[in-house]
């Protein structure tokens, strides 16, 4: 267990709908990643927020967004979805810039 | 930009044997480099890492790995690979700008299975 929990684990939904996906780093971990693992694309950073602030950005589409709270837990939104976006959305958390730890995951299934 | 490059995709090897994963990696600094495992249904959970000192790090499960900047490569190996050890292996680079700014770059993986 690394201390990172993602909710839900799995979420089945239709295209063309909005989802949240919701990640609590470990506790005094101030960064929070995003991370989609398909099988074509493999693992792909999408995006990283360091104490509520937007930090760096790699292959997030527009139609994806995400942001940190005050109390460090992070949500990652996917509207407009299409059967591509069916994937495993991790979440990660480190203290800086440090080993990131991972989540158990969300698998996302777009019908 | 950085990259990883996993070459073998499947790997099977017996119990008991032993067990090198290759792993290149393209970054202009001095890289942090990772090794993470993923079971099936799992999420990543890390072996081992290298960020400065001995070129030869030591990790969980009887894992160690190897770098080699000349090679620019950060091989995984373990001596005798037990049945538990199946599953699919990552090696990853860190990138930063610095201060808080950090990603990582994952290679395609290894899936390793191996036969009784």
């Amino acid at each position: 267990d690394s201390g990172v929990t993602q909710t839900p684990k799995h979420l089945i939904t239709a295209t063309g709908q909005r989802v949240t996906l919701r990640c609590s780093p470990r506790s005094g971990d101030l960064s929070v990643y995003w991370y989609q693992q398909s099988l074509d694309q493999g693992l792909q950073f999408l995006i990283q927020y360091y104490n509520g602030e937007e930090r760096a950005k790699g292959n997030i589409l527009e139609r994806f967004s995400a942001q940190q709270f005050p109390d460090l837990h992070s949500e990652l939104n996917l509207s407009s979805l299409e059967l591509g976006d069916s994937a495993l959305y991790f979440c990660a958390s480190s203290v800086v810039t440090d080993t990131q730890y991972f989540g158990p995951g969300t698998r996302l299934t777009v019908l | 930009a950085q990259s990883v490059t996993q070459p073998d995709i499947h790997i099977t090897v017996s119990e008991g044997a032993s067990l090198e994963l290759r792993c290149n990696y393209s970054y202009g600094a001095t890289p942090y480099l990772f090794w993470y495992v993923q079971s099936p249904g799992q999420g990543l959970q890390l072996l081992l890492k290298y960020f400065s000192g001995d070129t030869l790090v030591q990790g969980i499960k009887g894992f160690e790995a190897e770098f080699k900047r000349s090679q620019s490569s950060f091989n995984l190996r373990k001596p005798s690979v037990h049945w538990s050890d199946a599953a699919e292996y990552f090696c990853a680079v860190g990138e930063g700008s610095g201060g808080s700014n950090y990603k990582l770059t994952f290679g395609k993986g290894t899936l390793l299975t191996v036969n009784p």
